[in-house]
């Protein structure tokens, strides 16, 4: 059972154009979510976060909307550029929870077309 | 060190040999995860050492996974008699006091 799902596999976006990558969440303890980028051969480095006590965290280019009625985050990366290309996973974490894992989602290729 | 580091990268292993896997987290992290990566999949939790605490050992997929953290630092991933199925991209990650893991390279593990 999926706690954390990005339901598009793969997404292809002019360069300059805005990328829309999105996540739900089915687990309703989680409140702090983060986004990873990760290159082919290197491992997931990290993004952007937002707690749930926000529903909006900016950072530069990236930006983060979080609706938690809906279960829904999204990241958006504006202007987008060619080396933004790479997979964007969403993690999800229950900061009270004992274990403190990160959920991840099975991630999102994003391909910026120049 | 200044990242996660991992090794091996790469390991190819027959089928039925024992395979370690070793991590060493940013130095001072008290919190450190196992994930893997099978092809064309996600991120899949294994386990989760905190400090002196318990390790949370709820995503192991088999017996024949085992992960130790030794001092509170260097971690190793045994998996016994591995299978085809083991062949993965296998991702360490720490943290500290906040919530953002920092993760290694990764060691791609191949079983023939």
């Amino acid at each position: 059972d999926q706690q954390v799902k990005q339901n598009s596999p793969s997404l292809s976006v002019q360069e300059g154009r805005i990328s829309i990558l999105n996540c739900d969440y089915t687990n309703s303890m989680f409140d702090y979510f983060l986004w990873y980028k990760k290159y082919p051969a290197e491992g997931p480095t990290f993004l952007i976060s937002i707690s749930s006590i926000k529903d909006k965290n900016e950072d530069g280019r990236f930006t983060v909307f979080l609706n938690k009625s809906a279960k829904h985050l999204s990241l958006h990366i504006v202007p987008s550029q060619p080396g933004d290309s790479a997979v964007y996973f969403c993690a999800a974490s229950e900061v009270g929870g004992s274990a403190r894992q990160l959920t991840f989602g099975s991630g999102t290729q994003l391909t910026v077309l120049p | 060190g200044a990242g996660v580091s991992q090794s091996p990268s790469n390991k190819v292993t027959e089928k039925g040999k024992d395979v370690e896997l070793r991590c060493d987290p940013i130095s001072g992290h008290t919190a450190l995860y196992w994930y893997r990566q099978s092809l064309g999949q996600g991120l899949e939790f294994l386990i989760y050492f905190q400090g002196n605490s318990a390790p949370d050992k709820s995503g192991l997929p088999s017996d024949r996974f085992s992960a130790e953290r030794t001092g509170g630092s260097v971690s190793t991933l045994t998996i016994q008699r591995t299978q085809q199925e083991d062949s993965a991209v296998y991702l360490c990650a720490s943290r500290k006091s906040g919530l953002i893991a920092f993760f290694g390279q990764g060691t791609r593990l191949t079983v023939v």
